[in-house]
């Protein structure tokens, strides 16, 4: 069995702060983690993913998630925040060899100027 | 790499009425998903397909929805006949397994009045 949860529903930061959205998961095998990010009315883009190499995961638009196999937990950061990161974000768990991807709820990032 | 191609981008039509959406995954992709999304379910997997056969449908809602893919470059998607609960953003995503990424189209916003 995997589950995903996404520990806020709506992050709000300033521009040019940090950026952190929770994200735990469950998995009965080595999982594979993702975060996608999601544009208003757009589809689903990959940011990042982990499949069992380096645990600090570095993906585009400055974006990184750090695996933490004893907390369970792969949780998305960013330095400084920008205006074009406001976005829904999907934290995605996929155990072992399963094909099925199962989706956390979303975190709406909000970036006031 | 022209991504997953998705059409239409929107759909609004009867209920009732047949409703087709399209999905082109990216070649040499060898798995294809259609998923839902709505703002009460989140992102939902109606049916795998590896290889061009069906996995697993178990996510299809109903017999009113139907999906095959003829050959490795087209799916479809079927509701038979449509109903508003059916609205929903509908996405197509293609794998390859040793990639372990999955790519997603752009969604077919339906919407059924």
């Amino acid at each position: 069995a995997q589950s995903v949860t996404q520990l806020d529903s709506h992050v709000s930061v300033s521009e040019g702060t940090p950026v952190l959205l929770r994200c735990n998961y469950s998995s009965s095998y080595s999982p594979s983690l993702f975060w996608y990010v999601q544009h208003p009315n757009k589809g689903l883009q990959l940011l990042l993913k982990y499949t069992s190499a380096a645990t600090l995961v570095k993906g585009i638009n400055g974006f990184e998630a750090e695996f933490k196999k004893s907390e369970t937990s792969f949780h998305l950061t960013k330095p400084s925040a920008h205006m074009s990161d406001a976005a829904e974000y999907f934290c995605v768990v996929r155990s072992g060899s399963n094909y099925k991807l199962t989706f956390g709820k979303g975190t709406l990032l909000t970036v006031n100027p | 790499d022209a991504g997953v191609i998705q059409s239409p981008r929107h759909e609004v039509t009867e209920m009732g009425q047949e409703v087709t959406l399209r999905c082109k995954p990216i070649s040499g992709h060898n798995s294809l998903f259609w998923y839902r999304q709505t703002m009460m379910r989140g992102l939902e997997l109606l049916i795998y397909f590896n290889n061009n056969v069906p996995i697993d449908d178990s996510g299809m809602p109903e017999d009113r929805f139907s999906a095959k893919m003829p050959n490795a470059s087209f799916s479809t998607l079927k509701i038979q006949p449509s109903e508003p609960r059916d609205s929903a953003v509908y996405f197509c995503a293609s794998s390859s397994l040793q990639v372990y990424s999955y790519t997603f189209g752009s969604g077919t916003r339906l919407t059924v009045v």
